[in-house]
């Protein structure tokens, strides 16, 4: 089965205590992309993946990393979270240039305290 | 600037009644649009997109350049049709490939 998958689902954590949410897609898409979704603010790009070791900033990369050392994997890290990077977090994979359909993962719902 | 407006944060409808979910873009070229929706608890899916002028679920939008807008319309809607709907432009500029997504609006289908 075709799908895009984010590890973990829900995630609290304090202040400054670095993490990692994993995503895996097996359609051996070369876009992938990072979504944060806020109420009133819609679907905000993170960073973004044309392909392996390809990657560049969105709209909103600040406090954020990424790594694409495969091409199945798109990595979010957060070296030191704060409170304001409370969200729901998608990541989504596409064929090549991000043509056609984006496929997106089921989202990560993260507390920061 | 590419950017898409969605006016409507929240669009409350009866069961039956015809539903028109109002999208509208900027963007210097031409532009390639799509609806995106996202039911309670799940991830977001695509309904449809301009250029395979399908209709999903009973659901059309036209492409009005003239406009520039891209309603998303249903003759009678239906209570699973209650939803979070997103309109979104895919960017050819410095970001190739890259979606801009409008802030979404809530349609809630009510018996």
């Amino acid at each position: 089965e075709a799908q895009v998958t984010q590890n973990p689902r829900y995630l609290i954590t304090v202040t400054g205590k670095k993490l990692t949410v994993t995503c895996s897609q097996n359609m051996n898409h070369e876009y992938m992309s990072w979504y944060r979704q806020d109420p009133g603010l819609g679907l905000r790009q993170i960073y973004y993946s044309m392909n392996v070791e390809v990657t560049d900033k969105g709209d909103v990369p600040e406090g954020y990393k990424v790594s694409r050392k495969e091409k199945r994997n798109f990595p979010l890290i957060l070296e030191s979270p704060s409170p304001n990077q409370t969200s729901l977090y998608f990541c989504a994979s596409s064929r090549q240039g991000g043509q056609g359909e984006q496929y997106f993962g089921p989202g990560t719902r993260l507390t920061v305290t | 600037a590419q950017r898409v407006t969605q006016p409507e944060k929240l669009l409350s409808v009866f069961k039956g009644a015809p539903v028109e979910l109002k999208c509208n873009y900027s963007y210097s070229g031409s532009p390639e649009l799509f609806w995106y929706v996202q039911y309670s608890r799940q991830r977001l899916q695509l309904l449809l997109r301009h250029i395979s002028r399908e209709s999903i679920k009973g659901f059309t939008a036209d492409l009005n350049k003239g406009e520039t807008s891209f309603h998303l319309k249903k003759p009678f809607a239906q209570e699973e049709d209650s939803a979070m709907y997103y309109c979104a432009l895919r960017n050819y500029g410095g970001s190739q490939g890259n979606l801009i997504f409008g802030k979404g609006t809530k349609l809630s289908v009510k018996p």
